[in-house]
């Protein structure tokens, strides 16, 4: 079974600041591994995601991501956050169901 | 370009009623699912179906039912409301099951069962 943690719920940062949100997936192979954003309101959006090959991977809006096999993560960050980055994040973990599975979520709060 | 479509945005139950939420999409998927969003919960899978035809309980599939009524549309129903079923709930569809790719989701259908 596949399972995923986003150990921190809520992250404040300043405006200009780095980020970097957490996500640590539970699967017995390498996984498919996703970053979603939804903003207030919406449903959610893909931000980036990793099959395989080259361990950091871009993503829309700014955002990169680091798959690291030996810690079993894929950690996503951004180097200067904007205002309108205000959202929350789900990371999700593909195994062999090809259905993903959402951590619980972590959401960014950004001071002026 | 449309996407993915879900009616109502807003209902308010009471306990016992019965209501089918609406997804449609527009890209031709073959793949469809419903979720539920809870605080601190993230989301988590009701139902899906892998192609037309085709559905399969997901996680928490406990108080619902599930219709494809054709390739663009996957419907959730609520046979008897419970308080527990106020919710979130989002529609997704995605190219199939079987290529891993992007989920494209809806705007939400926010429940509430009183």
């Amino acid at each position: 079974a596949q399972s995923v943690t986003q150990p921190d719920i809520h992250i404040t940062v300043s405006e200009g600041a780095s980020l970097e949100l957490r996500c640590n997936y539970s699967y017995g192979a390498t996984p498919y591994l996703f970053w979603y954003v939804q903003s207030p309101g919406q449903g959610l959006q893909l931000l980036l995601k990793y099959f395989s090959g080259d361990t950091l991977v871009q993503g829309i809006k700014g955002f990169e991501a680091e798959f690291k096999r030996s810690q079993s993560s894929f950690n996503l960050r951004k180097p200067s956050v904007h205002w309108s980055d205000a959202a929350e994040y789900f990371c999700a973990v593909e195994g062999g169901s090809y259905i993903p599975t959402f951590g619980r979520g972590t959401s960014l709060i950004v001071h002026p | 370009n449309a996407g993915v479509t879900q009616t109502p945005k807003f209902q308010v139950l009471k306990t016992g009623q019965s209501m089918t939420l609406q997804c449609a999409q527009d890209m031709n998927h073959n793949s469809m699912y419903w979720y539920r969003q809870d605080p601190g919960m993230g989301l988590r899978l009701i139902y899906y179906s892998a192609s037309e035809g085709t559905t399969d309980k997901g996680e928490v599939p406990n108080g619902y039912n599930v219709s494809r009524l054709n390739k663009r549309e996957f419907s959730l129903r609520l046979e008897s409301a419970a308080p527990s079923q106020t919710s979130v709930y989002f529609c997704a569809s995605s190219e199939s099951t079987g290529y891993t790719g992007e989920l494209f989701f809806g705007e939400g259908s926010r429940l509430t069962v009183l």
